[in-house]
């Protein structure tokens, strides 16, 4: 069985606030990682897609890195606004997997005001 | 760019029926993939469908099924329906490949009674 750890679960922050989550996965057979963004009621939304050790990918406000001998992966939100609340989902695709996605658990963030 | 659509939207079936869920991807998209999301699973994989053929598939049992038509419309079908199946079920579209990123549609919520 195929780990994907998320955490925190859950993250409760004030407005303008910076955070970040971590995403743990096993590092053999590794070939992309995405990370996710889901608001309540709409669909999956692709934040990253990352394959190469050392990868740093950044997109406004958000931000995440890639260290794939050690098997893990950040998502840094920069001054967390109220839209962002949502939760965020890593999901590891392995060498020869297709186009598998193998989901954590993921973040719930909530930004309050 | 019209994005992925599913239908129906929202199903209530009785245990022992069948159900027959309907993907269409965004246009250029050949692969496609199907989730079923739980609230104790979360995001679970069943299966892709590329170029018509089931290029990967999740740990489900036999009465989950999928094909994909030559124009890449893709259809789901659970058979013998368990109040378990109650769930959401995502597609997710993309051009193909593990890096690209993979576009998910707006669900069809199955309630089975």
């Amino acid at each position: 069985i195929l780990n994907v750890e998320q955490s925190p679960q859950s993250l409760h922050v004030q407005e303008g606030d910076s955070t970040n989550f971590t995403c743990s996965f096993p590092s053999s057979n590794f070939y992309a990682l995405h990370w996710y963004r889901w608001e309540t009621a709409k669909s999956p939304e692709a934040l990253f897609v990352m394959t190469l050790n050392g990868d740093e990918k950044k997109k406004g406000r958000i931000s995440a890195t890639l260290n794939t001998k050690e098997g893990y992966s950040y998502l840094y939100i920069k001054g967390s606004q109220p839209e962002d609340s949502a939760t965020y989902l890593c999901a590891l695709i392995l060498t020869g997997g297709g186009n598998k996605l193998t989901f954590g658990t993921g973040t719930q963030l909530k930004v309050e005001l | 760019k019209a994005g992925v659509t599913q239908t129906p939207r929202y199903l209530i079936k009785t245990r022992g029926q069948q159900v027959t869920l309907s993907c269409s991807p965004i246009s250029g998209h050949r692969s496609v993939s199907w989730y079923q999301q739980t609230p104790g699973q979360g995001l679970q994989f069943l299966f892709e469908y590329f170029s018509e053929t089931q290029r990967n598939k999740g740990n489900f049992p036999g009465r989950f099924s999928g094909r994909q038509f030559s124009n890449s419309r893709s259809e789901m079908n659970v058979s013998t329906l368990e109040l378990g199946d109650s769930a959401l079920y995502l597609c997710a579209s993309s051009p193909g490949q593990p890096y690209n990123e993979q576009f998910f549609g707006p669900g069809t919520r199955l309630t089975v009674l």
